[in-house]
């Protein structure tokens, strides 16, 4: 079974200052790996997502995520954090080795709080 | 990318009723999933809903109190049955552009939810 673990609830970042979201999986084979956002009212953003090749990922209004296989982590960054990033985001793993299952496995989410 | 609507937002419901989601695609896919977000919480699959095949309901859900429909290759419903205020949550469907495979590479895109309120 597929599982994804966000230690963190809350994150509190100072504006301009850099950011990172940290995310852990665990699969049984090799990990399809996404981070969406959340705004209020609003559904799921998809940012980025790692498939295979360069372990640095760059995706949507700056974000980028670091794939490490020893650590099976996926951490999101961000070099400058801005107020409007304030939101709840999602770590997400899609096992290849599981056969028929194209579904994702959420994690608990963590909410990105950006104080101006 | 894949542009999804999603039929009613929110609605508020009576314990008991039930209330059909429509999940709207602007291009044919392949893949269409049902996900839950109770207050709080992450996401959970209810089901995959592939066109011309009965829906797969994950651990926890079944066809009689989650009915889904996937009539072609843009559209879906989804059904939540005999509500109770447990059910109460964020509804959304999400979609794949690729194929079957399950070594496709493709981004699951997220409608903006259904957000029910059941008393």
């Amino acid at each position: 079974a597929q599982s994804v673990a966000q230690p963190e609830d809350q994150v509190n970042v100072a504006e301009g200052n850099p950011l990172t979201v940290k995310c852990t999986y665990s699969v049984s084979g090799n990990p399809y790996l996404f981070w969406y956002v959340q705004y209020p009212n609003r559904g799921l953003q998809f940012l980025l997502k790692y498939i295979t090749g360069d372990n640095l990922v760059k995706g949507s209004y700056g974000f980028e995520a670091e794939f490490n296989k020893s650590q099976t982590s996926f951490h999101l960054k961000k070099p400058s954090a801005l107020v409007s990033d304030s939101a709840l985001y999602f770590c997400a793993v899609r096992d290849i080795g599981e056969t028929g299952r194209r579904a994702l496995t959420f994690g608990s989410g963590t909410r990105l709080q950006v104080q101006p | 990318s894949a542009v999804i609507s999603q039929k009613p937002s929110r609605d508020i419901c009576q314990r008991g009723t039930s209330l059909t989601i429509q999940c709207q695609v602007d291009s044919q896919v392949t893949m269409m999933f049902w996900y839950r977000q109770q207050p709080g919480q992450s996401l959970t699959l209810i089901a995959t809903a592939n066109q011309g095949s009965e829906a797969t309901y994950e651990s926890g859900f079944v066809i009689d109190k989650f009915p889904i429909s996937r009539p072609n290759l843009t559209f879906s419903t989804l059904t939540v049955s005999n509500m109770s205020p447990e059910d109460s949550s964020i509804y959304l469907c999400s979609v794949e552009l690729g194929g079957f495979s399950r070594y496709s590479t493709d981004t699951q895109y997220f409608g903006p939810g259904t957000r029910l309120t059941v008393l």
